[in-house]
């Protein structure tokens, strides 16, 4: 099955400091990506829509200039949490869709601790 | 408006016994149906999808799910649970062509008794 590789799988950080997460389709190419927020035991919360070539789509209540997307090929999107303070301690999923097939891979989400 | 809904925030069956998590959907078009399952600290793992076709859908790890229109609903089953089941299950709706997001239920938390 298709592969979905999330970079770091954990990251500790401290306040004020910037924090990149990469996501990247191995073995199939993906247009569009998405990017989750997950908060302890509820549900995975769309941020924002990755779309390759082009600016970032992002859900109503998401700060676009604190979440910085960047799509610059067909099998990567960064995540750059900046300024991170730690209320943005969380969960961090990306997805990738393959686009032949069209639907949605998950990598294995990257825990962000801000200190 | 596009929701999906679990009704059962968590479920306890004993280890043996058959499991049902529900699932109700609102969605406008001919929806996509997903099924997910989360281990603690890890990402998501599809279980089964429909899009088309037969109605009972048959996954991975011995699960199935039935797509049922006429009650809006994609419930999960399986006949025979195991202790490595205990996960977080989520439903997720969604995938259509000109938006490709997915719109997840809460989840089911479940345990399973030795």
């Amino acid at each position: 099955g298709a592969v979905v590789s999330q970079h770091p799988s954990r990251v500790i950080c401290k306040s004020g400091t910037s924090v990149k997460i990469e996501c990247r389709s191995l073995d199939f190419q993906a247009t569009t990506m998405f990017w989750y927020r997950q908060f302890p035991k509820q549900s995975l919360m769309l941020m924002a829509t990755s779309n390759e070539g082009s600016k970032a789509t992002y859900e109503q209540g998401v700060e676009k200039d604190k979440f910085l997307i960047n799509h610059a090929s067909l099998t990567l999107s960064t995540l750059t949490v900046t300024s991170a303070h730690p209320e943005d301690s969380s969960f961090y999923i990306c997805s990738a869709r393959d686009s032949s097939e069209g639907f949605q891979y998950f990598g294995a989400g990257t825990r962000l601790s801000v200190l | 408006a596009q929701s999906v809904t679990q009704p059962d925030i968590h479920i306890t069956v004993s280890e043996g016994a058959s499991l049902e998590l529900r699932c109700n959907y609102s969605y406008g078009a001919t929806p996509y149906l997903f099924w997910y399952v989360q281990s603690p600290g890890q990402g998501l793992q599809l279980l089964l999808k429909y899009f088309s076709g037969d109605t009972l859908v048959q996954g991975i790890k011995g699960f199935e799910a039935e797509f049922k229109r006429s009650q809006s609903s994609f419930n999960l089953r399986k006949p025979s649970v195991h202790w490595s089941d205990a996960a977080e299950y989520f439903c997720a709706v969604g995938g259509s062509p000109g938006t490709y997001k997915y719109i997840f239920g809460t989840g089911t938390r479940l345990k399973v008794l030795a």
